[in-house]
């Protein structure tokens, strides 16, 4: 399978505990996005990154949360001394930027997302 | 910011056509999306329309473009029990990030 990964699929953990999530994206795609989902909503942007640099952050994403993409490949998610409200469904996307590529290329492809309750 | 709105609920009968319709306010949107997401699953990326065009036809899927009205629809002729879902409007500026809509669950009816 070729598509975008996300590992673990689900994480239940006490509140203040912390948390990473792993995103591996496709392999030729040099973007990469996570997003938070909450239940009845739709993906809510938190971060991305091209190759290994991150260009943009939310306001969502609260000094608790810390995302890396150290080698430009996969990226990892962590949140720290973790709050009920931080559970949710985080997916994570991959894209090719690329002025060579054609305009289909640019759309993001979601991993099956990585479901987080906090007790 | 961007607001994507659309309804939350459609229900159809097999066979009939399903349109679910979405609406926005920022027209700088390069990109427009349909997305797709089953129970439990990810979201899967359905079809999209540059800006610039009007519609957009593939297979089933008719995506409609108006842009003065700023309003964005997406038909699926003859639906059957396996398009049972939620779809997700969604805008992007390309290598941005897209923002998206609350989703409408469209239900089908045998």
């Amino acid at each position: 399978d070729t598509g975008v990964s996300q590992n673990p699929r689900h994480k239940i953990t006490k509140r203040g505990q912390n948390v990473t999530f792993r995103c591996d994206p496709i392999s030729e795609h040099n973007r990469l996005y996570w997003y938070r989902q909450t239940l009845g909503q739709g993906p809510e942007f938190l971060t991305y990154f091209q190759n290994e640099a991150q260009l943009e952050k939310s306001r969502l994403l609260s000094d608790r949360f810390s995302a890396e993409r150290p080698k430009g490949s996969f990226s990892t998610l962590e949140i720290q001394r973790t709050e009920q409200g931080d559970s949710a469904m985080y997916l994570c996307a991959s894209s090719l930027a690329s002025v060579d590529v054609g305009l289909s290329e640019f759309s993001q492809y979601f991993g099956p997302g990585t479901r987080l309750l906090v007790l | 910011g961007e607001d994507v709105e659309q309804s939350l609920f459609l229900s159809v009968r097999e066979g009939d056509s399903s349109v679910i319709n979405c609406t926005y306010t920022d027209s700088s949107s390069t990109y427009l999306y349909w997305y797709k997401q089953e129970p439990g699953a990810g979201l899967q990326l359905l079809t999209y329309i540059f800006s610039n065009m009007d519609m957009k036809q593939d297979q089933r899927l008719t995506v409609l473009l108006n842009k003065k009205d700023k309003h964005l629809s997406l038909r699926i002729a003859d639906t059957q029990t396996g398009d049972s879902a939620i779809y997700f409007c969604a805008l992007g500026g390309g290598y941005q990030k897209v923002t998206f809509g609350i989703g409408t669950k469209l239900q089908v009816i045998p």
